[in-house]
């Protein structure tokens, strides 16, 4: 089955470490997006890419860092000057131009 | 750039009761519209979406919107709602011809049996 696949599932890290989030599509989407989900706050976009080798930042973008070395993959980096990192994580990927997002079930992470 | 409002937070209702869920944007271009639904434990998924055309869309599970251009909303109705629409909804924004997906703060919808 298509889908994507986010791991880990469950993460807990100390402050001052980084730590990184995978993110895997075999939909051949184009597009694939990083959103942080808080309660009350809705989705925020951290970070988005259209194409290979290519992304833009979104709304809440420091503090992450990401790479879209192949379709497939789109990790997130929360790095140590990520002021509030505890939160949920969610990818998601759509076609070009068609921007129905397709999401994975996401990666809590919790900093301790 | 664009943004989103969901003004009702958290909603409380029987079921059998109608529903209307309140969602504005701002942007000044042509938009596609979306509502999104997350029950809990699973994925977030789409529910209906507005891309051109009728104003008046229908999505899975008996749910529709209305795009009012002139008022910048896309609010979501149901006329009968039953205990397993007990879940958070999202309404979400993207210029037509951008990548850029922005989501609002999301509405609890809370369906008493």
């Amino acid at each position: 089955d298509g889908g994507i696949t986010q791991s880990p599932k469950y993460l807990f890290r100390k402050e001052g470490q980084n730590v990184t989030l995978s993110c895997e599509q075999n939909l051949n989407h184009d597009a694939m997006y990083w959103y942080r989900q808080d309660p009350g706050q809705g989705l925020r976009l951290i970070y988005y890419s259209q194409i290979v080798n290519d992304f833009q930042k979104g709304d809440i973008a420091e503090g992450y860092s990401v790479s879209r070395e192949k379709k497939e993959s789109f990790p997130l980096t929360v790095t140590s000057a990520q002021k509030n990192p505890t939160a949920f994580y969610l990818c998601a990927s759509s076609t070009a131009g068609a921007n129905v997002l397709t999401f994975g079930a996401g990666s809590r992470l919790t900093v301790l | 750039a664009q943004s989103v409002s969901q003004h009702n937070h958290h909603v409380i209702l029987s079921e059998a009761a109608s529903l209307e869920l309140g969602c504005n944007y701002s942007y000044g271009g042509t938009v596609n519209l979306f509502w999104y639904v997350q029950y809990p434990g699973q994925h977030l998924q789409l529910l209906l979406k507005y891309f051109s055309g009728d104003p008046l869309v229908k999505g899975i599970k008996g749910f529709e919107a209305e795009f009012i251009k002139s008022k910048f909303s896309f609010n979501l109705r149901k006329p009968s709602v039953q205990w397993s629409d007990t879940a958070e909804y999202f309404c979400a924004v993207n210029p037509q011809g951008y990548q850029k997906v922005t989501f609002g703060t999301g509405t609890k919808l809370q369906v008493i049996p």
